[in-house]
């Protein structure tokens, strides 16, 4: 299976930061990355896909970058409503896996 | 709108058995690949099972191979989940997911809690 793992797991941001998550596999999976955002008690949200993506009706300040092993999430300008749990998964193979997930803070 | 509602989750003894369903609306369910995800209590999600929009193809993790069954009924638009010899270790919110493009989940259902426990 392919291991994905997401660092940092939680941080600590204001309003308005510049806020970058990263994801790593344990082997190559080109861009089939996406990116899901969680608040509690929700169902996960589709934001990125195919690694850089932006899922429709999604807001442009978040994005998605990288290929291969590496990839980074960022949210240009944190706003309120970004405060929530956000997770990697792999489309590469069987079994999708997801990271553990990074907690998005307010400072 | 695009909707997807679980339902079947409840309290169930371990080695017991439980019948989830998610029914959609909204789209046309036949053409799409569906997922079942789970998530612990304070835990991430994990991906169980996925199956084909024909039904004929059906994926399933390695953890519950063997115990559940994916299945699904594209003319009353829904999506079952046989789950047996349950554990407690599978109490869980499960989530019912479309597959988009064979590779993510873009509409999710509420969940349905499943809790194993003696």
């Amino acid at each position: 299976d392919i291991q994905m793992t997401q660092s940092p797991s939680s941080v600590s941001a204001s309003v308005g930061d510049r806020v970058t998550l990263t994801c790593r596999a344990s082997q190559d999976i080109g861009t089939l990355l996406a990116w899901y955002q969680q608040k509690p008690g929700k169902a996960p949200k589709l934001l990125i896909y195919a690694a850089s993506s932006l899922q429709s009706g999604v807001p442009s300040r978040f994005s998605g970058s990288g290929s291969g092993t590496d990839f980074t999430f960022t949210v240009s300008s944190l706003q309120p409503e970004d405060f929530a749990t956000y997770y990697c998964q792999q489309a590469n193979s069987f079994p999708r896996t997801f990271g553990q997930g990074t907690k998005v803070e307010i400072k | 709108q695009v909707q997807l509602v679980e339902s079947g989750g409840g309290l169930v003894k371990p080695g017991g058995t439980l019948r989830l369903s998610c029914v959609a609306s909204g789209f046309t369910f036949r053409d799409y690949y569906m997922s079942w995800i789970r998530q612990a209590p304070g835990k991430g999600l994990e991906w169980i099972s996925d199956i084909s929009s024909s039904g004929y193809t059906i994926n399933y993790v390695d953890s519950v191979k063997g115990r559940f069954t994916l299945s699904r009924d594209n003319a009353k638009n829904s999506l079952y989940l046989q789950m047996s010899s349950l554990r407690v270790e599978d109490t869980a919110v499960y989530y019912c997911a479309r597959v988009w493009g064979l590779d993510y989940m873009d509409v999710w259902g509420k969940g349905t809690t499943v809790t194993v426990s003696s």
